[in-house]
């Protein structure tokens, strides 16, 4: 079965440096979304991507984040001067174009700030 | 602020019996609903989706849907040591389908 591949599985980064997160959605999929989840807390939306664009953003998403989609499989987070509270696990997910299409989750990447 | 609610529990059953893990949301505009299982350090992994209100079953699973009463459901039978992990309500929310996640209801089958 098709699944959401993330790379890397556990990134360690400095405060202050830049990290990019990958995520290879399933082949057919045209909607794709990054979510956070931080530990203890519940699953929060980041961003959705459609059409080599972002379709929406939380307020988390600030100018901090950006999303690029730089060719026709890879999708990445970038993460700019990250901060302590960036911790967390980040996942991808996609889902076919279509209204009430179910997402599908990758195994995501753990972020460690030190 | 759309928000999904559930028990954080833990719901401890025994193995073999019904576990019964409930939601509410707020969002009267919410058109697609569903139930991840997530295990400790895991992903969301999608168990059912419901869109229609009513059961919708699959296997041992059974999603309830009351659109009325913003209320969604998941019963799972015949409960194993195996279906312990957090059960996350999701709820689509905005134009681009994004998932608004409830905090999560811990199920623990006791052998």
């Amino acid at each position: 079965e098709p699944e959401v591949t993330q790379t890397p599985s556990h990134q360690v980064t400095q405060m202050g440096q830049e990290v990019i997160l990958r995520c290879v959605p399933i082949s057919n999929h045209l909607y794709f979304y990054w979510y956070r989840q931080i530990l203890g807390q519940k699953v929060e939306f980041l961003v959705s991507f459609y059409n080599n664009e972002i379709s929406e953003k939380s307020e988390i998403f600030d100018d901090q984040f950006s999303v690029e989609r730089p060719d026709g499989s890879n999708f990445t987070l970038k993460i700019r001067s990250t901060k302590l509270e960036d911790s967390a696990m980040y996942f991808c997910a996609s889902s076919v174009p279509g209204s009430n299409q179910p997402q599908h989750f990758g195994d995501g990447t753990r972020l460690s700030i030190l | 602020q759309k928000e999904v609610e559930q028990n954080s529990g833990p719901l401890s059953v025994p193995e073999g019996a019904i576990a019964s893990l409930n939601c509410t949301y707020s969002d009267r505009v919410s058109q697609s609903f569903f139930w991840y299982r997530q295990y400790s350090g895991k992903s969301p992994e999608l168990i059912m989706s419901i869109y229609s209100n009513g059961d919708k079953e699959d296997g041992r699973f059974t999603a309830q849907l009351n659109k009325a009463s913003q209320y969604v459901s998941l019963l799972i039978r015949d409960s194993q040591p195996s279906d312990s992990a957090t059960y996350l309500c999701a709820v689509t929310g905005g134009a681009t389908n994004k998932l608004i996640f409830g905090t999560g209801t811990l199920l623990a089958v006791q052998p």
